[in-house]
């Protein structure tokens, strides 16, 4: 029984490159979750999607930085033209239902910007 | 916003000692308690729980928590530590009607001396 799938798990980008980051829930979630986690700091929420919907994107940057979760295949989260702020751990995690407050995290990508 | 906030960022015990590492949150209104455990090397794992009932919750592997309303607290117990315990532990809060977000703690990093 898969757990949440993240790759790859490590990034290095230069500046002004893209990352993309993915993310397969576990087997019959279909809510999934982006975290962010800086140095020194505990996991600060980005983003929440259901298939094909952005339930929650309160906790994105204005720019550069984008999530989808597509009817067929994993969550992507896409940073555009990185900064070296953006060298943290992302983690991905998922529940079953909107109802479901329990989520499941994966291993996570650490992307570190050169 | 609401916030989470973990007393101490490192905790170092021996083995047998007993734990308690402290969380407190900032919200009113009713809340979702987690406690997340991450060893070295492996993903966050989901150590205890709190959605309502008995304010006493039992996790796996002998840890438990205390939910204490008026005192917005959800501190972390265990009796006796092992080597094995060593970790990085998260709080998380769930504000209901903040939609489904987890709000983390910086996390505490114990280390146990065997």
């Amino acid at each position: 029984n898969a757990g949440v799938m993240q790759n790859p798990r490590h990034l290095v980008r230069r500046r002004g490159q893209e990352a993309r980051l993915r993310c397969s829930p576990m087997k019959g979630h279909s809510h999934v979750y982006w975290y962010r986690q800086l140095p020194e700091e505990g996991l600060k929420f980005m983003v929440y999607l259901q298939k094909e919907n952005i339930i929650d994107e309160s906790g994105m940057p204005k720019e550069r930085f984008s999530a989808e979760f597509p009817k067929e295949g994993p969550s992507i989260l896409r940073i555009q033209q990185v900064v070296r702020g953006d060298s943290a751990a992302y983690f991905c995690a998922s529940s079953p239902s909107d109802t479901s407050y329990e989520q499941y995290f994966g291993p996570g990508t650490r992307l570190t910007v050169t | 916003a609401q916030s989470v906030s973990q007393h101490n960022h490192h905790v170092i015990l021996s083995e047998a000692a007993s734990l308690e590492l402290g969380c407190n949150y900032s919200y009113g209104g009713t809340v979702n308690l987690f406690w997340y455990v991450q060893y070295p090397g492996q993903h966050l794992q989901l150590l205890l729980k709190y959605f309502s009932g008995d304010p006493l919750v039992k996790g796996i592997k002998g840890f438990e928590a205390e939910f204490i309303k008026s005192k917005f607290s959800f501190n972390l117990r265990k009796p006796s530590v092992q080597w094995s315990d060593t970790a990085e532990y998260f709080c998380a809060v769930n504000a209901l009607g903040y939609g489904n977000k987890l709000v983390f703690g910086a996390g505490t990093i114990l280390r146990v001396k065997s």
